[in-house]
């Protein structure tokens, strides 16, 4: 098993492009998250999906749009992207109820200029 | 929002030494986890805690469930090179619901030296 991987790992955007971060669970989770990741912040969350069909707002979710496209796949889109969107994105996917573990992708690296 | 408050921010420490790293709360959490992050990597779950007052071990790192459901510890033992990286403290309010959604704490920063 792949776990959750994510796509690109790297980009660099100007200020005012857009692009869409893919994720991709293979451990037939319920629930799926996206974060950021800054300097001395921690971990903190745009959105989530609790299952398919459900998306909704985290702590930081201004400027971000998302998509669960299946249970496998739930993406991220910045449609107008700023400096401040530069940091490193996780997605993460998790059970729906009971156990509340969740496992990270690798990240993926955004530089907004 | 909710926040948890993780200590110390770094630690440098020589190799073979114990450390302890804590998480504090203001409302009570139903579920601790602790989380390791290597440099460039996203964050790899190390153990998971689901009762007040449990203790867990998984190698040299034991975490434990506070008494009060606020706090959570971590221990590393004969600490070694590859302990270096970012630990992270996570936990889920007793009030939220079941989605999972978790609180993390800002990490700390482990350096070993040999």
């Amino acid at each position: 098993n792949a776990g959750v991987t994510q796509t690109p790992k790297f980009q660099v955007l100007k200020t005012g492009q857009s692009m869409t971060l893919q994720c991709a669970q293979d451990m037939n989770h319920n629930s799926m998250y996206w974060y950021r990741q800054d300097p001395g912040m921690g971990l903190r969350l745009i959105y989530y999906s609790a299952s398919e069909g459900t998306t909704d707002k985290g702590e930081v979710p201004n400027g971000y749009n998302v998509s669960r496209l299946n249970k496998r796949e739930f993406s991220l889109r910045l449609e107008s992207a700023a400096p401040s969107q530069t940091s490193v994105y996780f997605c993460a996917s998790g059970r729906l109820a009971g156990l509340n573990e969740q496992f990270f992708g690798p990240g993926t690296r955004l530089t907004v200029l | 929002g909710q926040q948890l408050n993780q200590s110390p921010q770094s630690m440098f420490i020589q190799e073979g030494e114990d450390v302890s790293m804590n998480c504090t709360s203001s409302s009570i959490f139903n579920t601790w986890l602790w989380y390791k992050q290597d440099p460039g990597e996203g964050p790899v779950l190390l153990i998971a805690l689901y009762k007040a007052g449990e203790l867990t071990s998984n190698g040299r790192l034991t975490a434990q469930f506070g008494i009060t459901r606020k706090d959570s510890f971590l221990n590393i033992s004969a600490s070694i090179p590859s302990d270096v990286g970012i630990y992270f403290c996570a936990g889920r309010d007793a009030g939220g619901t079941s989605y999972g959604k978790l609180t993390f704490g800002q990490g700390t920063i482990l350096t070993v030296h040999p």
